[in-house]
């Protein structure tokens, strides 16, 4: 069955480094990912999209790759702050109109 | 800047009850979906809906779910007779093109004693 994987384990990390989170897919060829960020309690929002023919995406300080070779994205977070620490969830649609989420990654930033 | 509401926030009911979840999704928005995530859980797909019908739904989304879009604005999630493992955070998203990105509601913490 399509599945998003994302590392379940938490990222520790100090203010002003990059976080690197992946993301990887399996049994099905996504026409794109995107990333939201989840804080405790509330709902999803949508930080970015890249499509499938595109290698990288920047938005700020936020930018994603998208690997097709490898079944893999990657995002990343530079400069990082506290601010920034929260759980970033991997989502595509698998075709059609469902659309199926990774389990996130948990980033604490240390000041 | 537009927004995706959802009423209540908070939910507790008896099981066996019924329940509906209310949505406003973004005005000029097309799409409309339902998720949960059971507390600690990934965010799991229930149904989308398009041009006045169930254009989707998981195998989650049983006979004891329904959705309906009532008038021009609100579109809800109903659970006729709850069980004790509905007790999750429902989302309703909305999207204003399939296949583009799709805005998130706060979510109705629903809670089944």
């Amino acid at each position: 069955s399509q599945k998003i994987e994302q590392n379940s384990e938490a990222l520790n990390i100090q203010e002003g480094k990059t976080a690197t989170l992946t993301c990887n897919y399996t049994n099905y060829s996504p026409a794109y990912l995107q990333w939201y960020r989840q804080d405790p309690g509330r709902g999803p929002v949508f930080l970015l999209l890249i499509r499938e023919n595109e290698k990288e995406k920047r938005k700020e300080r936020l930018k994603v790759t998208f690997d097709t070779t490898l079944k893999q994205s990657l995002f990343h977070i530079t400069a990082s702050q506290p601010a920034d620490s929260a759980t970033y969830l991997c989502a595509s649609y698998t075709g059609g109109f469902k659309t199926i989420f990774g389990a996130g990654t948990r980033l604490f930033v240390k000041a | 800047e537009p927004e995706v509401t959802q009423t209540p926030s908070h939910q507790v009911t008896q099981m066996g009850q019924e329940v509906i979840l209310r949505c406003v999704p973004i005005s000029n928005h097309l799409y409309f979906y339902w998720y949960r995530q059971i507390l600690g859980q990934k965010v799991e797909f229930l149904v989308s809906f398009y041009n006045n019908e169930i254009s989707e739904k998981s195998e989650i989304f049983d006979d004891q779910f329904s959705v309906e879009r009532p008038d021009g604005s609100n579109f809800t999630l109903k659970i006729r007779s709850t069980k004790l493992e509905d007790s999750a955070m429902y989302f309703c998203a909305s999207s204003e093109e399939l296949q583009e990105t799709q805005y998130f509601g706060p979510g109705t913490r629903l809670l089944v004693l």
